[in-house]
Parts: structure tokens; sequence; C-alpha cells
């Protein structure tokens, strides 16, 4: 069964400290993953994504995540987190097939304390 | 230009009224999709059009229309809905080739409150 869980719900982390948002995964595929950022009352806008050509991704804004089959999972990260950071992180795992269909995790939102 | 555009930014109507959501894309995407995100949840598919064909309906009230009238162009018709339709809704695209590991993009989204 493909599905994807967000280990935190929040997080909370002050300004220029690292950020890492967690992802696990479960695929019956070799999967593709994504992350996503939401900020209030925005649409989603793609972070990075993961296609199996590198295990670790860059993104855009200073995010990077790593892909790690053995513990099948997809955290994401930053070095020094900014007040625009806070927002409304989600992972979401392909679906595939001729469905396209994305399996989205139920989202980790941030907050930077100044 | 990756950008997918979506009119209104807001919706407030009645239960009896008759609205449309407009959704439009000028990337060349051949595939379009209707999520609905209620408060503090991920988003929820509800169409996929792809070669402005409906290939998935996921079981929405059928107060629900999507209409794809041509590429770049997809609609949702709104009639006689409920508060509990009361959500952001969002508008995607993708290439649509089949491609795995497509990427999605995402409009801003319709916020829509239903009195």
């Amino acid at each position: 069964a493909q599905s994807v869980t967000q280990l935190d719900s929040h997080v909370s982390v002050s300004e220029g400290t690292p950020v890492l948002l967690r992802c696990n995964y479960s695929s019956s595929y070799s999967p593709s993953l994504f992350w996503y950022v939401q900020h209030p009352n925005k649409g989603l806008q793609l972070l990075l994504k993961y296609t199996s050509a590198a295990t670790l991704v860059k993104g855009i804004n200073g995010f990077e995540a790593e892909f790690k089959k053995s513990e099948t999972s997809f955290h994401l990260t930053k070095p020094s987190a900014h007040m625009s950071d806070a927002a409304e992180y989600f992972c979401v795992l392909f679906y595939g097939g001729a469905t396209n269909k994305l399996i989205f995790g139920t989202g980790t939102l941030l907050a930077v304390q100044p | 230009d990756t950008e997918v555009t979506q009119t209104p930014k807001h919706l407030v109507m009645g239960m009896t009224n008759k609205k449309s959501l407009k959704c439009e894309q000028h990337m060349g995407h051949r595939a379009m999709y209707w999520y609905k995100q209620k408060a503090k949840k991920p988003p929820e598919l509800m169409f996929v059009y792809s070669y402005e064909k409906l290939s998935i309906n996921e079981s929405v009230p059928s107060r629900f229309s999507p209409e794809c009238p041509n590429s770049s162009l997809l609609n949702l018709h709104l009639h006689a809905l409920q508060p509990e339709d009361s959500a952001l809704y969002l508008c995607a695209s993708s290439l649509g080739q089949g491609i795995p590991q497509e990427t999605q993009y995402f409009g801003p989204g319709t916020r829509l409150l239903v009195l």
C-alpha cells in the first residue's frame, strides 16, 4: 500500500537555527516523492522532488531532502530558518500509473520565532 | 511561466445559488485537476481531466460539475451547495504525458464560503 506519514504536526524553531521536517513513506514501487509548501491563504508551491536520480535533492529557498531507502524516509532540512519559512509543509508521494494521483501527508506547520 | 491562475479569489454564496470557479494555465499542460482543501487538512483530489476528458471523479457529489472547454481552461460549476462545502478549492495542472513523477503546479485557490 502507498502511504505517507509526516511525523510532526507542528515544529517550532528560532530564526537562524536548522529546520528538520520528517516524512516516512510506504510504497510497493520505487517511490517518487515531493515536498510542497503552502503559505497562509495561498496555493501550494513545489519545493523539491525526488525522482531516483540522486538521493540528496536540493530545492528552492535553501531547502534540501535526502531519500533514504533503508529508512523509508524523505526528511526535509534547511540549515538556517528564516521568518519567511513559516508555512505548512506537505510531503507527497506520487501514486502514479495512468492517474497521476498524489498522496498527501497530513502536513507539518512550521513556526519560526524571532 | 509556471503559473496557474484561479478566479475569483474569494466567493460567498447561498445554498440556492449557482456559481462557477475558473482555472487557467498557459504552460501547454494537458492534465488539469480540482482539489478541495479544508482548514488544517491536506488537499483532497476531486477531479482529473486528461486531454480535455474527465478521467477521474473521486465520487464527488453532483452539486459539483467540472468542465474543461479547452486545454487551457478548467471550470467548476457549483449548484445547491451545503455549508460543509466551504473550503479552499485548488486547481493544478501537469504535463499529462503519463511521465512518472510529473510535477503538478497549483494555483492560489478560491476560498469558498457557503451560507
